[in-house]
């Protein structure tokens, strides 16, 4: 069975707001956490990863945060735009092989 | 091109009929993975070559399905009788480092329709 899931299917966030999601694992052996971002009718897209050390790591406009003690990911989105909506994925990495959860829609309010 | 570019965009084929499924990789890019994505699930791992060989073919579903990289680059991924539960979009990724951060880059699949 899988190993990462989400825990919601659909998000609605308001143009503007941030947006966050989530994601539980059951592997403690992943090397990396990553997130893609999929659009319709295209490939994932890699979003930002961190690290199975570390807690917190930041990009553009995104951050995620890993807590180990529970077992969550989330991902977090600054002042979500309309080019955000898509469905987000998050995926762990253990040696070569990426492993995907089911994936959240989110939908950006104008 | 600069992505990894997959042949055809779409296949509609009859049950039991033969399929082949390309990807052309980002030059240079010695991984390449074979992904099924069904509608409203996350991609399911398939294959992995590193290089022209299949490191890991425990993802592939039967023995209708086969793989091959003959010269390291191009990948043709094969399916024999198909049956409708085939249908699905075959995602096919390539990355320098398999054993780095995660990060594949994924053509935009080819979605096969088995009536």
């Amino acid at each position: 069975g899988e190993s990462v899931g989400l825990h919601l299917p659909t998000l609605s966030v308001q143009e503007g707001d941030n947006s966050i999601i989530n994601c539980a694992y059951s592997n403690s052996a992943s090397d990396y956490f990553i997130w893609y971002k999929q659009e319709s009718g295209k490939g994932p897209q890699f979003i930002i990863d961190i690290r199975s050390n570390m807690d917190k790591r930041q990009g553009q406009r995104v951050t995620v945060l890993l807590n180990k003690t529970v077992k969550h990911l989330s991902l977090q989105i600054a002042a979500t735009q309309p080019g955000d909506s898509a469905v987000y994925f998050c995926a762990e990495l253990r040696d070569y092989k990426l492993s995907f959860g089911a994936g959240t829609t989110v939908t950006v309010r104008a | 091109g600069a992505g990894v570019s997959q042949t055809p965009s779409n296949k509609v084929t009859e049950k039991g009929k033969y399929v082949e499924l390309r990807c052309d990789p980002i030059s240079g890019h010695t991984a390449l993975y074979w992904y099924r994505q069904s509608l409203g699930q996350g991609p399911e791992f398939l294959i992995y070559f590193q290089g022209t060989g299949a490191a890991d073919d425990s993802g592939l579903p039967n023995d209708r399905f086969f793989a091959v990289r003959p010269e390291g680059s191009v990948s043709t991924l094969k399916i024999q009788r198909t049956e409708r539960g085939d249908s699905a979009v075959y995602l096919c990724a390539s990355s320098l480092n398999p054993r780095g951060t995660g990060e594949l880059f994924f053509g935009e699949g080819s979605r096969l329709t088995v009536l």
